[in-house]
């Protein structure tokens, strides 16, 4: 299984960009990075994922390195409600569907 | 309005006492999954389907059984609850490879 790091907490300021980052090195050529958040004991909440190329959707833009060894996420405004615990997955199986949540990063925006 | 179903959403319990979490989604979505979440062992998966009548194991299935007679319902059956299978349980279904799963609001269960 692909294994990844990432920081146990961040703070940002109301309305600047969070970049969360996420080291995955040992991940293969074809599986994908999933990023997940969870607010509070919410159900997670699924914000983008990527291959190769950058990503962009209206949550959040996903930045991947050349080597795909690392990737970071980028909230470009974050608000108070965007506090929450951030989760990178690289998918287990072939089909996409098997996911490990490790423990994330707990972000936290400050007004 | 687009959703995973889950109920309850708290339920307290006795040891021993059969339960069923049930698990519905309206978005005929194929792969459908459990998961469970304790504080310091974040989210672990306990069973998960890529069709009707297709389920495996994921990293924490004892304990538990499911079933997928039908594409929207996939419910969690505890036959024999215990106290260490007091936790948050969360429902998950998605169309399918490369795609984003939805997650249900969670079940809060205590075995008493």
């Amino acid at each position: 299984d692909a294994k990844t790091t990432q920081p146990p907490s961040m703070d940002c300021a109301e309305g600047r960009a969070a970049n969360l980052p996420c080291n995955h090195s040992t991940i293969s050529g074809n599986e994908y990075v999933y990023w997940y958040r969870q607010i509070h004991s919410q159900g997670p909440q699924y914000i983008i994922h990527g291959l190769k190329n950058n990503e962009t959707n209206e949550m959040a833009s996903l930045i991947i390195t050349e080597d795909r060894k690392s990737s970071t996420l980028i909230l470009p405004h974050a608000t108070l409600r965007d506090t929450a615990v951030y989760y990178c997955i690289p998918p287990r199986d072939n089909y996409g569907q098997n996911f490990v949540f490790g423990p994330g990063t707990r972000l936290s925006v400050l007004p | 309005e687009a959703q995973v179903t889950q109920n309850p959403r708290y339920l307290i319990t006795v040891t021993g006492k059969k339960l069923t979490v049930t698990c519905s989604q309206n978005m005929n979505h194929e792969y459908m999954s459990w998961y469970r979440q304790d504080p310091g062992l974040g989210l672990r998966q306990i069973y998960y389907s890529m069709n009707v009548e297709v389920t495996d194991k994921g990293d924490v299935p004892e304990g538990y059984k499911v079933s997928r007679k039908e594409k929207r319902n996939f419910p969690l059956i505890l036959e024999s609850p215990s106290p260490n299978q007091t936790s948050l349980y969360f429902c998950a279904s998605s169309f399918g490879t490369g795609l984003g799963y939805t997650f249900g609001s969670g079940t809060r269960l205590t075995v008493v």
